[in-house]
C-alpha cells in the first residue's frame, strides 16, 4: 500500500523567509504526486501536480516542488513567504491514474510578522 | 461556472438523527468523492463514484451510504447520527484519476 508523510504538523516562518514544507511518499511505482492548499474554513486546492514529466514542477502562488526518486521525496518549497501564505498543506500520492489519492495528515504553516 | 457545491455549510443534530449532504458538481467530471476531515488526521475517504449508478467504499464507510443517479449529484447520508462523525465533510470531482476539485465543505456537530 502507498503512504504519505509529511514531517511537522506545524511550520512557523518569517515574512520574506524560505519556505520547506516536507513530503516523502512510498511507493512500489514512480507516482503521480500532488501538493494542496487550504485556507481556513475552505477546501482545498491543487497548488503543484507531478506526473513524470519534469522533476521540478512549478505551481501557483510562487510555490515549487522537486520530484527525488532517490529520496523518495516531494518537497513544496516558496523562496519568499508571504502573509497570505498561512494556510495547511497537504501532499497526496496516486499510483495510477484510476487509483485513488492517499492524503497526508498536512502541515500548517504560519507566517510571523 | 459554480465548481463543486456543498450544502448546508454547517450543521448540528442530535445523536440518532439523520440527514443528507449534498454535493453537486458542473464540471461534468466523471469520479465523485466524499472526505472527511478530522484535525492532525489529514482527509479520509468515505466513498468515492466512478460514474452514475457506480459507488464504492473507501477508507471509512461505516454509518454512511450514498448513492450517484446522475453525473451531478453525489449526495452522503447519514442514517444514525453518532458524535464520532462529528467532522467536516468535503466532497471532491474528477476527470478519471486526475486533479480533485473540492467543495467548501459542511461543518457537522453531533451533540
Amino acid at each position: 500500500a502507498q503512504s504519505v508523510t509529511q514531517l511537522g504538523s506545524h511550520v512557523s516562518v518569517s515574512e520574506g523567509a524560505l519556505v520547506l514544507l516536507r513530503c516523502n511518499y512510498s511507493s512500489s511505482v514512480p507516482p503521480y504526486l500532488f501538493w494542496y492548499v487550504q485556507y481556513p474554513n475552505q477546501g482545498l486546492q491543487l497548488l503543484l501536480k507531478y506526473t513524470s514529466a519534469a522533476t521540478l514542477v512549478k505551481g501557483i502562488n510562487g510555490f515549487e516542488a522537486e520530484f527525488k526518486k532517490s529520496e523518495t521525496s516531494f518537497h513544496l518549497t516558496k523562496p519568499s513567504a508571504h502573509m497570505s501564505d498561512a494556510a495547511e498543506y497537504f501532499c497526496a500520492v496516486l499510483k495510477s491514474s484510476g487509483d485513488k489519492l492517499t492524503f497526508g495528515t498536512g502541515t500548517r504553516l504560519a507566517v510571523r510578522p | 461556472n459554480a465548481g463543486v457545491t456543498q450544502t448546508p455549510k454547517f450543521r448540528i443534530l442530535k445523536i440518532g438523527q439523520s440527514m443528507t449532504l449534498q454535493c453537486t458538481q458542473d464540471m461534468n467530471h466523471n469520479y465523485m468523492y466524499w472526505y472527511r476531515q478530522d484535525p492532525g488526521m489529514g482527509l479520509k475517504l468515505i466513498y468515492y463514484s466512478v460514474g452514475a449508478g457506480i459507488t464504492d467504499k473507501g477508507e471509512v464507510p461505516n454509518g454512511y451510504n450514498v448513492s450517484r443517479s446522475t453525473t451531478e449529484d453525489f449526495p452522503l447520508r447519514l442514517e444514525l447520527a453518532a458524535p464520532s462523525q462529528t467532522s467536516v465533510y468535503f466532497c471532491a470531482s474528477s476527470y478519471g484519476g486526475g486533479p480533485q476539485h473540492f467543495g467548501d465543505g459542511t461543518r457537522l456537530s453531533i451533540l
